[in-house]
């Protein structure tokens, strides 16, 4: 079956480490998007990727780092300068062209602890 | 800035009635109103869209209407069951690829 597929599903990390998240799309689908989600707050966007080798700033890029070598893959780093690196991070894309009406699949998420 | 405001609170009602969440949004013109449906620990899943254009957009329970004019949606689950206690996420969008800006969620709580 087509999805994506995130991982870690859990993952604790320390203060001062950076770690990367794990995001796979076998949906061929183009654009790409990481949102992080804390309680009592909307996804807010970290990152997407519309297009191989290219990516745009959302609205909280501050301390995450991404990569897109290829078309089914979008790893999210979260370095050191991300002061509050604990919360759901939420990968995803969305099919189609420009005229695409813009719904978004999504995977189930790796929730990020640092202790 | 855009703004997109849910009721925060949770919402219980009982089995058999018809549930209905609000969202509303300010300093925006979406092209597209879309609502998600997100259980704890997972990520969300994409319920319905309704463009601009549409009043209204149903699929099977549900309901979704778009008032442009007073700049919010209702969402309506009939013959609610309690399989469809969730938080229920209202997202809005210009389509393609351009970034889509979601609210907190009302967390709906169906009681048998």
């Amino acid at each position: 079956d087509g999805g994506i597929t995130q991982s870690p599903k859990y993952l604790f990390r320390k203060e001062g480490q950076n770690v990367t998240l794990s995001c796979e799309q076998n949906l061929n689908h183009d654009a790409m998007y990481w949102y992080r989600q804390d309680p009592g707050q909307g996804l807010r966007l970290i990152y997407y990727s519309q297009i191989v080798n290219d990516f745009q700033k959302g609205d909280i890029a501050e301390g995450y780092s991404v990569s897109r070598e290829k078309k089914e893959s979008f790893p999210l780093t979260v370095t050191s300068a991300q002061k509050n690196p604990t919360a759901f991070y939420l990968c995803a894309s969305i099919d189609g062209g420009l005229a695409h009406t813009g719904e978004l699949f999504f995977g189930e998420g790796s929730r990020l602890t640092v202790l | 800035s855009q703004k997109i405001e849910q009721n925060s609170e949770a919402l219980n009602i009982q089995e058999g009635k018809t549930a209905t969440l609000t969202c509303n949004y300010t300093n925006y013109s979406p092209a597209y109103l879309q609502w998600y449906r997100q259980d704890p620990g997972r990520g969300p899943v994409f319920l319905l869209l309704i463009r601009e254009n549409e009043k209204e957009k149903r699929k099977e329970r549900l309901k979704v209407t778009f008032d442009t004019t007073l700049k919010q949606s209702l969402f309506h689950i009939t013959a609610s069951q309690p399989a469809d206690s969730a938080t229920y996420l209202c997202a809005l969008s210009d389509g393609g690829y351009q970034k889509v800006t979601f609210g907190i969620g009302t967390k709906l709580q169906v009681i048998p």
